[in-house]
């Protein structure tokens, strides 16, 4: 039982390159969506989707683009890498009517 | 505003001793407060959760305590062991997703 997988766990970039990072779960689950952290700025909703081919911005969606084609998976697009965009990014998905969060083990990025 | 303040930022105690980490939010359509627990390199991961129909929520040595004339809500730890040393993070959602996180709690317990 994977539960939710992320790739890479740690990519360096340049400025200006482009990357997505990658998210599946296996759980059948509704809800996904991409959280960004950084220190003393907790966790960020970027973007978020409630089924496949729904999508929507959370609060820090700048420079950022989702899709959802499967249940499964959720990619995370960066388009044009900025050294603001060093953090960690987290995945997390749940059933649409339950509270339970369940979160990957995060994809640490930096951009020089 | 949609806003969740979480204090304070880091936390020592001493084994044994009990844990308070606070949160308060301001949105009233917020109607489920969870905390997460986060160990280093690893993603948070749901502690306990606590809807506003209820004052209080006691699992193990984990409390949630909710008043929700005051919109606070706050963990507390009994009996505090090294093995909690984490980050806690709360939450508030005004429905079962989309969650908004407070920024924070390192909590550190010495041995």
């Amino acid at each position: 039982n994977a539960g939710v997988t992320q790739t890479p766990k740690f990519q360096v970039l340049k400025t200006g390159q482009s990357m997505t990072l990658q998210c599946a779960q296996d759980m059948n689950h509704e809800y996904m969506s991409w959280y960004r952290q950084d220190p003393g700025m907790g966790l960020r909703l970027i973007h978020y989707s409630v089924g496949a081919g729904i999508t929507d911005q959370g609060e820090v969606p700048n420079g950022y683009n989702v899709s959802r084609s499967t249940t499964e998976d959720f990619p995370l697009r960066l388009l044009s890498a900025a050294p603001s965009q060093t953090s960690v990014y987290f995945c997390a998905s749940s059933y649409v009517n339950t509270g339970e969060l369940f979160f990957g083990e995060g994809s640490r990025l930096t951009v020089l | 505003q949609q806003q969740v303040k979480q204090s304070p930022q880091s936390l020592i105690v001493q084994k044994g001793g009990i844990s308070i980490i606070n949160c308060a939010y301001e949105n009233t359509a917020f109607d489920y407060f969870p905390w997460y627990q986060q160990f280093p390199g690893k993603g948070p991961a749901l502690l306990i959760a606590i809807r506003p129909d209820v004052s209080e929520k006691k699992e193990g040595r984990f409390t949630i305590s909710f008043n929700k004339s005051a919109k606070q809500f706050s963990l507390h730890i009994m009996d505090s062991q090294p093995g909690d040393s984490a980050t806690y993070f709360c939450a508030a959602s005004p429905g079962t997703y989309k969650y908004i996180f407070g920024t924070g709690t390192r909590l550190k317990v010495l041995a």
